[in-house]
């Protein structure tokens, strides 16, 4: 299996512009999170899907931020319009079932936001 | 608040000893406590999980729970300079999340 998939894993964009990061889950995975990790705060939980519904998205910054899951092999985060406190490294995890430790990282968008 | 607390370090341990991380965490309805590595530009992966009291071990690490006192720490014996990471705990309960701490940075000198 390839593994959870990310694109694109560097991202460099100027204040105000739209971002589009991108996620492939390992296939038969219900469960999808995508969670931002900074130095300052760590590894953050932004939202996750089940089944391809949202669950939860209390973790999602700002109205800026907006995520989908339109079938059950990708989903999306976008920011728009970003700016430079969005620069970080953004992860998206997969699992299976309500089993928590089945859950596996891509290996992240780095995204630079002058 | 929930939230799982970490030292940040970094604990510098030399070659063969023991390397010691600890980590605090303020949801009594936590269930399941996971060690996460993670070393410089790539992704978490996870290393250990520990669901109740005591000890868990694997190869050169242990996991230690005590939900009393909620401290969660993990045990490296014999650490080699392939362990230098940052270790992140995670806990998680019937939320479906897991809450990080902010890691702690291991270096083991040669």
């Amino acid at each position: 299996d390839a593994g959870v998939i990310q694109s694109p894993r560097h991202e460099v964009t100027e204040m105000g512009q739209e971002v589009t990061l991108r996620c492939k889950p390992i296939s038969g995975h219900d469960y999808l999170f995508w969670y931002r990790q900074t130095m300052m705060r760590g590894l953050e939980l932004l939202i996750y899907f089940n089944n391809n519904v949202p669950i939860d998205d209390s973790g999602m910054p700002e109205d800026r931020f907006s995520a989908k899951m339109p079938n059950a092999s990708f989903s999306t985060l976008k920011i728009q319009p970003s700016e430079p406190r969005d620069s970080a490294v953004y992860f998206c995890a997969s699992r299976m079932g309500r089993n928590q430790e089945t859950q596996y990282f891509g290996p992240g968008t780095r995204l630079l936001v002058l | 608040q929930k939230e799982v607390e970490q030292n940040s370090g970094p604990l510098s341990v030399p070659e063969g000893a023991i390397a010691s991380l600890n980590c605090t965490y303020s949801d009594r309805g936590s269930q399941s406590f996971f060690w996460y590595r993670q070393y410089s530009g790539k992704s978490p992966e996870l290393i250990m999980s520990i669901y109740s009291n005591g000890d868990k071990e694997d190869g050169r690490f242990t996991a230690q729970l005590n939900k009393a006192s909620q401290y969660v720490s993990l045990l490296i014996r014999d650490s080699q300079p392939s362990d230098s990471a940052t270790y992140l705990c995670a806990g998680g309960g019937a939320t479906n999340k897991l809450i990080f701490g902010t890691g702690t940075l291991l270096a083991v000198q040669p």
